[in-house]
């Protein structure tokens, strides 16, 4: 069964400096990861997508992600961070051939003036 | 474009009530998925429709149902209401059904409460 085990509850940074959210995944098979993003009283906004092909994902707003199949992660990074980062990040992986999505339990990122 | 809609936005019934929430998916996309957010976790899936078909179910009782009409759009309905199912209903739509490549588009979301 696939799941995905999100490391840190909470993470707070100053602005400006960087960000790092970490994600384990366990899966059977060449899992698709995502990580989602979702701000107070919104939706969740799709921020990146690994599906196999290079190990280093490229996002929306400077994020970025590194698939580690010998560390069964999926870390986000980003080099500075801003105000409007704050927000719910989710760690998501999808069982062979898509449908439903599997989340994370969610890391809650804050980010001081 | 216009994204995923969902309505209401917010809504308040008592236990035992039934309840029917609405979602439109992204124009040309077939698929719709609802998923149960509970406040401090993370969502969680609960039924997949693609071309009116049921695709996927997830762990939830019998009183949850779906259906998607030939617009593709999408209803939820849960009876008999409990405490337990106050939680943030998200719809979300993609191209097809199936595929690591079928990318998820979520909507806002529907805020039900029960009392």
């Amino acid at each position: 069964a696939q799941s995905v085990t999100q490391l840190d509850s909470h993470v707070s940074v100053s602005e400006g400096t960087p960000v790092l959210l970490r994600c384990n995944y366990s899966s059977s098979y060449s899992p698709s990861l995502f990580w989602y993003v979702q701000h107070p009283n919104k939706g969740l906004q799709l921020l990146l997508k690994y599906t196999s092909a290079a190990t280093l994902v490229k996002g929306i707003n400077g994020f970025e992600a590194e698939f580690k199949k010998s560390e069964t992660s999926f870390h986000l990074t980003k080099p500075s961070a801003h105000m409007s980062d704050a927000a719910e990040y989710f760690c998501v992986v999808t069982p062979p051939g898509g449908g439903k999505l599997i989340f994370g339990q969610g890391t809650e990122l804050s980010v001081k003036p | 474009d216009a994204g995923v809609t969902q309505s209401p936005t917010h809504l308040i019934k008592t236990r035992g009530q039934q309840v029917t929430l609405r979602c439109s998916p992204i124009s040309g996309h077939k698929s719709v998925s609802w998923y149960q957010q509970v406040l401090g976790q993370g969502p969680q899936f609960i039924f997949q429709y693609y071309e009116k078909e049921e695709r996927g179910r997830g762990n939830f009782p019998d009183r949850f149902s779906a259906r998607q009409f030939p617009n593709y759009s999408s209803e939820l309905n849960v009876n008999a209401l409990l405490l337990g199912d106050s939680a943030l209903y998200l719809c979300a739509s993609s191209l097809g059904a199936q595929g690591p490549t079928d990318t998820q588009y979520f909507g806002p979301g529907t805020r039900l409460t029960v009392l």
